[in-house]
């Protein structure tokens, strides 16, 4: 069965640092791997996705994943973070069955103090 | 959040009331989704709808009653509920087209508290 793991429930980085969220995935075919963002009483936002090719996808506001298929991982990435970026985080992987099923994380909480 | 707009944003209802979340997508897609948000869980897809036509139902109690119009509309229908069943509900769609993947756009949901 496909999985998502997120293992920080939260991340802290001071403004102007790079930051890092991590997710490491398991399904059984190729993985379709997708990243959201939620902001207070919002819905999610789609930032980026991997479906094939190059390993490095670049998305909405200046984020960035790299994606390892040996170590199952598909982090998401941002050379320099603003106090805006503060949100919580999803990592979700699509199902490989008929159905655009999308199996997400429980979610990373991101907070940049400035 | 335009593109998927969901009413009412909130909702509170006693037990033994009837209600129904409404979701509508102006993006021309022809996939609409419901999904359970609740604290500290992941996001739980309850329903999926391709072409109107409902594909997953991913064991959700009847208490929670989905309709699909059209390809544009998706309702949840909420009778008898019970107080674990506060929670925000999102709504979602895509394009499915056979090729390629695409992403699903999220509604802002609609926070349901039971009392």
């Amino acid at each position: 069965a496909q999985s998502v793991a997120q293992p920080e429930d939260q991340v802290n980085v001071a403004e102007g640092n790079p930051l890092t969220v991590k997710c490491t995935y398991s399904v059984s075919g190729n993985p379709y791997l997708f990243w959201y963002v939620q902001y207070p009483n919002r819905g999610l936002q789609f930032l980026l996705k991997y479906i094939t090719g190059d390993n490095l996808v670049k998305g909405s506001y200046g984020f960035e994943a790299e994606f390892n298929k040996s170590q199952t991982s598909f982090h998401l990435k941002k050379p320099s973070a603003l106090v805006s970026d503060s949100a919580l985080y999803f990592c979700a992987v699509r199902d490989g069955g008929a159905t655009n099923k999308l199996i997400f994380g429980t979610g990373t909480l991101l907070a940049v103090q400035p | 959040e335009t593109g998927v707009t969901q009413t009412p944003r909130h909702l509170v209802m006693g037990m033994t009331n009837k209600k129904s979340l409404k979701c509508e997508q102006h993006l021309g897609h022809n996939a609409m989704y419901w999904y359970k948000q609740s604290a500290k869980k992941p996001l739980e897809l309850m329903f999926v709808y391709n072409f109107k036509e409902q594909t997953e139902n991913n064991s959700v109690p009847s208490r929670f009653s989905p309709e699909c119009p059209n390809s544009s509309h998706l309702f949840l229908h909420l009778h008898t509920l019970q107080p674990e069943d506060s929670a925000l509900y999102l709504c979602a769609s895509s394009q499915e087209t056979g090729q390629g993947i695409y992403e699903q756009y999220f509604g802002p949901g609609t926070r349901l508290t039971v009392t």
